[in-house]
């Protein structure tokens, strides 16, 4: 079955500099790739997708890349800020079925 | 997007006791699902609930588990015997009609079993 990996585990840094989160898959077979935001206390929030089809996609200060080919996806935010602080996951979505496989998280800390 | 409704937010329940978990969703909403997240750990997919039966299930979902939809609106998911390894957030999710693979999530129940 599919297994995704996510990495680093936590990561800490300076506002208004920039935050990377780097996720692999290990099916081929998977075509669709969600980015979600988990705020303590809360569900996660969806905040990005990317669709096997298409490289890269990018929302104001949130991007992200997927290359097929090396089976790997990363989160990019820009100009980070002391609100972008949370648990973040990746998942990966198989062209069959409709279930998500989720990654570990990344617990992102934004210092003042 | 609006989220979906899930009651109880926290449910405290003895060892051996039936639970019943509820989301209220969206109605022109496709496909519904369960998933649970043990205290620090990764979201886990239980089942998914797609006109009225169930599409899949992980092997989490055990004969234990039930989903339903008893009354057309709310979503439910049992736990008859509850463990003390059930004690988790549980998600309910939910895809709007029209294809889209967008699984948006409600709140969350959070279970504690004693």
């Amino acid at each position: 079955g599919e297994n995704v990996e996510q990495h680093p585990s936590t990561l800490s840094v300076q506002e208004g500099d920039s935050a990377v989160i780097k996720c692999t898959y290990s099916d081929s077979a998977s075509n669709y790739f969600p980015w979600y935001k988990q705020e303590l206390g809360k569900g996660p929030q969806l905040i990005i997708d990317i669709r096997s089809n298409v490289g890269e996609k990018k929302d104001q200060r949130i991007a992200v890349t997927l290359n097929k080919t090396a089976k790997h996806f990363s989160l990019h935010i820009t100009e980070t800020q002391p609100e972008d602080s949370a648990v973040y996951f990746c998942a990966a979505k198989k062209n069959y079925g409709q279930n998500f496989v989720f990654g570990p998280g990344t617990r992102l800390s934004v210092l003042p | 997007e609006p989220e979906v409704t899930q009651t109880p937010s926290h449910q405290v329940t003895q060892m051996g006791q039936e639970v019943i978990l509820r989301c209220v969703p969206i109605s022109n909403h496709l496909y519904f699902y369960w998933y649970r997240q043990i205290l620090g750990q990764k979201v886990e997919f239980l089942v998914s609930f797609y006109n009225n039966e169930i599409s899949e299930k992980s092997e989490i979902f055990d004969d234990q588990f039930s989903v339903e939809r008893p009354d057309g609106s709310n979503f439910t998911l049992k736990i008859r015997s509850t463990k003390l390894e059930d004690s988790a957030m549980y998600f309910c999710a939910r895809t709007r009609a029209g294809g889209n693979y967008e699984q948006y999530f409600g709140p969350g129940t959070r279970l504690t079993v004693t």
